[in-house]
C-alpha cells in the first residue's frame, strides 16, 4: 500500500528566508506526486505535480520541489518565503498504470514570521 | 471563489438527521472525488466517480453514507442518519484523468450537534 509521510506538524520561517516542506513517499514503481496548499475554510488549491522528466519541478507562486528517487523524496521549496504563504501543505502520492487511489499526507503547517 | 461549486457551504444538524451536499465539477472534468477532511489532518478518500459510474468507494461507510453522479457532471453525498463522528469538512475535487492535478471546491463545514 502507498503512503506520504510529513514528518513536521508546523516549520516556522523568517520573512525572505528559504523554506523547506519535506515529504517522502512509499509506493510501488514510479510516483505521480503532487503538493497542494490549504487556506483557512478554503478547500485545497494545486501547486505543482512530478510526472517524470527534470526532477526539479516548478510550480505556481515561486514554489519549486525536488524528486529524489533514491531517497523517495520531494521536497517542497521556495527561495524567499512571504507571510502570505502561511497556509497548510499537503503532499499527495499516487502509482503509475491503471486506477490509482490519490494518498494525501498529514499536512504541514508553514508560519511566515514577519 | 473556487472552481467546484458546493453547497451548502456550511451545516449544522442534529444527530440522526439526514444531510445532502452537492458539487458541480468544472465542465468536461471526468472524474469527481468526495473527502472527508477532518481537522489538522488530511483529506480522506470516500468515493470517486469516472464520469456516472463508481470507480472506488472502499472507504465509504455504506450503511450511512450515500453517493451519486447520475448524469456523469453533478453530484450529491448523502448521510442518513448523521452521527456525531460525522462532523468534518465535506470536499469535493474534479479533475480531467486520474493522474491529473485535482481541483477542489472550497468544502461543506458539517457540524452535527
Amino acid at each position: 500500500a502507498q503512503s506520504v509521510a510529513q514528518p513536521e506538524d508546523q516549520v516556522n520561517v523568517a520573512e525572505g528566508n528559504p523554506l523547506t516542506v519535506k515529504c517522502t513517499y512509499s509506493v510501488s514503481g514510479n510516483p505521480y506526486l503532487f503538493w497542494y496548499v490549504q487556506y483557512p475554510n478554503r478547500g485545497l488549491q494545486f501547486l505543482l505535480k512530478y510526472i517524470t522528466g527534470d526532477n526539479l519541478v516548478k510550480g505556481s507562486y515561486g514554489f519549486e520541489a525536488e524528486f529524489n528517487k533514491s531517497q523517495t523524496s520531494f521536497h517542497l521549496k521556495k527561495p524567499s518565503a512571504l507571510v502570505s504563504d502561511s497556509a497548510l501543505y499537503f503532499c499527495a502520492v499516487t502509482p503509475r498504470g491503471g486506477y490509482q487511489k490519490v494518498t494525501f499526507g498529514t499536512g504541514t503547517k508553514l508560519q511566515v514570521i514577519p | 471563489e473556487a472552481e467546484v461549486a458546493q453547497s451548502p457551504r456550511y451545516k449544522i444538524t442534529e444527530k440522526s438527521q439526514a444531510v445532502a451536499f452537492w458539487c458541480d465539477p468544472i465542465s468536461g472534468h471526468a472524474t469527481l472525488y468526495w473527502y472527508r477532511q477532518i481537522l489538522g489532518q488530511g483529506p480522506e478518500l470516500l468515493v470517486q466517480f469516472q464520469d456516472e459510474s463508481v470507480v472506488d468507494d472502499s472507504q465509504l461507510p455504506k450503511d450511512r453514507f450515500s453517493a451519486e453522479r447520475l448524469k456523469g457532471v453533478d453530484s450529491t453525498l448523502k448521510i442518513q442518519p448523521a452521527e456525531l463522528g460525522d462532523s468534518a469538512m465535506y470536499l469535493c475535487a474534479s479533475s480531467l484523468a486520474d493522474n491529473q492535478p485535482q481541483h477542489f471546491g472550497d468544502g461543506t463545514r458539517l457540524s452535527i450537534l
